[in-house]
């Protein structure tokens, strides 16, 4: 069974630096590119961050370019999302989603919440 | 960017009542429109890929349709779980973008 599972959220303050994680199991995350989704709190979602299966390619969303790093160990079966100059618009549930070439996008992590306030 | 709009923004049903929820594409996107569905408080679930294809444990009364700019979710004999927020998806190009949803409500 796939899952997903994020970590790493937290309250932040403006400026300051957050890095999430998410562990992957039941499926071969190699084989995989991943995405990262965030929702605003009472927003709909909106598409950050993609990570190609190997790692050497990724693409960002314009409000997070030159801020936000995506990054995955495949050893570790893990993805991870690096936050940097958070600002109050960036809060929100980032979900960690998976992205098979067969079914695109099929499974979703449960989320976990940034909050940047000071 | 492309902009994917949905109609309409909210909607009241009864069970077993049929819905229909459409997106629209600012450009064409040949097929390449997923649907999800979010339940209150809840992480998304995939529903549709392809326009019309279900995802893997997705029930039959769920169906898609649509190509190029156009396209529906139809849920035939809503269900009490069936009442929750859906949205649409094009992943034609990037940034990924997504409509701003569709809640289906309780009447």
């Amino acid at each position: 069974e796939v899952n997903l599972v994020e970590s790493g959220g937290g309250l932040v303050q403006p400026g300051g630096s957050l890095r999430l994680s998410c562990a992957a199991s039941g499926f071969t995350f190699s084989g995989d590119w991943m995405h990262w989704v965030r929702q605003a709190p009472g927003k709909g979602l909106k598409w950050v961050s993609r990570i190609n299966n190997d790692g050497s390619d990724t693409t960002y969303a314009d409000s997070v370019k030159g801020r936000f790093v995506i990054s995955r160990d495949n050893a570790k079966n893990t993805l991870y999302l690096q936050l940097n100059s958070l600002r109050a618009e960036d809060t929100a549930v980032y979900y960690c989603v998976r992205d098979s070439s067969v079914t695109r996008v099929d499974y979703w992590g449960q989320g976990t919440l940034v909050t940047v306030s000071s | 960017d492309m902009q994917m709009t949905q109609s309409p923004s909210s909607l009241s049903a009864s069970v077993g009542d049929r819905v229909t929820i459409t997106c629209r594409a600012s450009q064409a996107i040949s097929n390449h429109l997923a649907w999800f569905q979010q339940a209150p408080g809840k992480a998304p679930k995939s529903l549709i890929f392809g326009a019309s294809t279900l995802q893997r444990g997705v029930p039959s009364r769920f169906s898609g349709s649509g190509y190029g700019t156009d396209f529906t979710l139809t849920i035939s004999n809503l269900q009490p779980e069936d009442f929750a927020t859906y949205y649409c998806q094009q992943y034609t190009n990037y940034p990924l973008t997504f409509g701003g949803g569709t809640k289906v409500e309780i009447k």
